[in-house]
């Protein structure tokens, strides 16, 4: 069965650092998702990407955060300079129309 | 009012009973509604998809919508150990899927 994969599982970097984040959607879905979930909390919504752009993004996304689809398979989210605060699983999902979501394992992200 | 509400719990019950997990939401553009299970530090795993109000079955697990008063349910049938997770509300607008905090479910031999 398809499913969404994650590279790597677990990212430990330090404050200031630039992390990349890679994720190999479904092959024939469309609609690409960043969500994080720090720990103890609820899964928020980052960002959505359709067509090679945006489709829209939570205030948390902000000029810090990235996204990219460098070739017709990988999935990118970019973090310029990590704070401590950014420390969460980052899952990625992806749909082939604008409904059930399908979610990778998850990179969980520590910045130390 | 936040978007999604669940009860946390957590909920205990004993293996075989019938579990309901419910969600209320306030946010009338939601046009999809899933149920994810989540175990600790995995990605959460679609379990249910639906657009309309009323019920969908499969195997073990139902879902129930009522878009009227805005309030989703999931049902468990003969529940098992396996089924000790944590369960995510996630009802769906045009680009993003809203997640509950999740009822955290414990199915006791």
């Amino acid at each position: 069965e398809p499913e969404v994969t994650q590279t790597p599982s677990h990212q430990v970097t330090q404050m200031g650092q630039e992390v990349i984040l890679r994720c190999v959607p479904i092959s024939n879905h469309l609609y690409f998702y960043w969500y994080r979930q720090i720990l103890g909390q609820k899964v928020e919504f980052l960002v959505s990407f359709y067509n090679n752009e945006i489709s829209e993004k939570s205030e948390i996304f902000d000029d810090q955060f990235s996204v990219e689809r460098p070739d017709g398979s990988n999935f990118t989210l970019k973090i310029r300079s990590t704070k401590l605060e950014d420390s969460a699983m980052y899952f990625c999902a992806s749909t082939v129309g604008r409904d059930e979501q399908y979610f990778g394992p998850g990179t969980r992200l520590t910045v130390t | 009012q936040k978007e999604v509400e669940q009860d946390p719990g957590p909920l205990s019950v004993p293996e075989g009973a019938i579990v309901s997990l419910n969600c209320t939401y306030s946010n009338s553009a939601f046009q999809y509604f899933m149920w994810y299970r989540q175990y600790s530090r995995k990605g959460p795993e679609l379990l249910m998809y639906t657009y309309s109000s009323g019920n969908k079955e499969d195997g073990r697990f139902t879902a129930q919508v009522d878009k009227s008063s805005k309030y989703i349910s999931l049902f468990i049938r003969d529940s098992q150990p396996s089924d000790s997770a944590t369960y995510l509300c996630a009802p769906g607008g045009y680009q993003k899927v809203t997640f509950g905090t999740g009822t955290k479910l414990q199915v006791i031999p």
